[in-house]
């Protein structure tokens, strides 16, 4: 299996704070990674797949970046519904395992 | 409108069986990919495996092949998850979602259902 390891863990930031979340692979993965969000109690939604390809309906404060192994989920200035878990996912090939998850925190 | 809707939440002692199911609506379940995500009380997110209702095609992630079977009728556009002989570290959320594709770049799950919380205590 190809083992995804977020950075942070956790975060605390702020409304208006620009904020970057790393994810790397065990192994090249091309550009196959997608960003999800999760709040408490919901499923997840995506947000951000092919690394860098917004989901529609997604505001154009995430953006995503990278390719190979290393990637970054970017928020350009948070918002007070941004705070979540966000979870990286190769789909390179199967299974497409998901990173151990970034929890955003209100500072 | 695309939906997936899950079965209800389920208490089960160790060692019942169990199937939970995802019915999916407004598109053509034939021709997308179904995946199951286990979610562990304040854990994180695990693929456990996908099946393709147009032909049954299932993939599983190796941490769960022998443990679960995931399988679909597409005469009423539903697919399941099934345990034959549950434990307590089964206690989980169960989603599942729909995977355009596992050979284009539509390779993620866009859509979600609400989640099965299974409870397995004795």
């Amino acid at each position: 299996d190809i083992q995804m390891t977020q950075s942070p863990s956790s975060l605390s930031a702020s409304v208006g704070d620009r904020v970057t979340i790393t994810c790397r692979a065990s192994q090249s993965i091309s550009s196959y990674l997608n960003w999800y969000q999760q709040k408490p109690g919901k499923a997840p939604k995506l947000l951000i797949y092919v690394a860098s390809s917004l989901q529609s309906g997604v505001p154009s404060r995430f953006s995503g970046s990278g390719s190979g192994t290393d990637f970054t989920l970017t928020i350009s200035s948070l918002q007070p519904e941004d705070f979540a878990t966000y979870y990286c996912q190769q789909s390179y090939s199967t299974p497409h395992t998901f990173g151990q998850g970034t929890k955003l925190e209100i500072k | 409108e695309v939906q997936l809707v899950q079965s209800g939440a389920e208490v089960k002692k160790p060692g019942e069986s169990l199937k939970i199911s995802c019915k999916g609506s407004g598109y053509s379940f034939t021709s997308y990919w179904i995946g199951w995500v286990r979610q562990m009380p304040g854990k994180g997110l695990e693929w456990m495996g996908i099946i393709y209702p147009g032909d049954s095609d299932t993939r599983y992630s190796p941490s769960f092949q022998g443990q679960v079977t995931i399988s679909a009728d597409k005469s009423i556009s539903t697919a399941y998850l099934q345990w034959s002989s549950l434990k307590a570290s089964d206690t989980a959320m169960y989603y599942c979602a729909r995977l355009p594709s596992l050979v284009s770049r539509l390779r993620y799950f866009d859509y979600w259902g609400q989640g099965t919380l299974v409870t397995v205590s004795s």
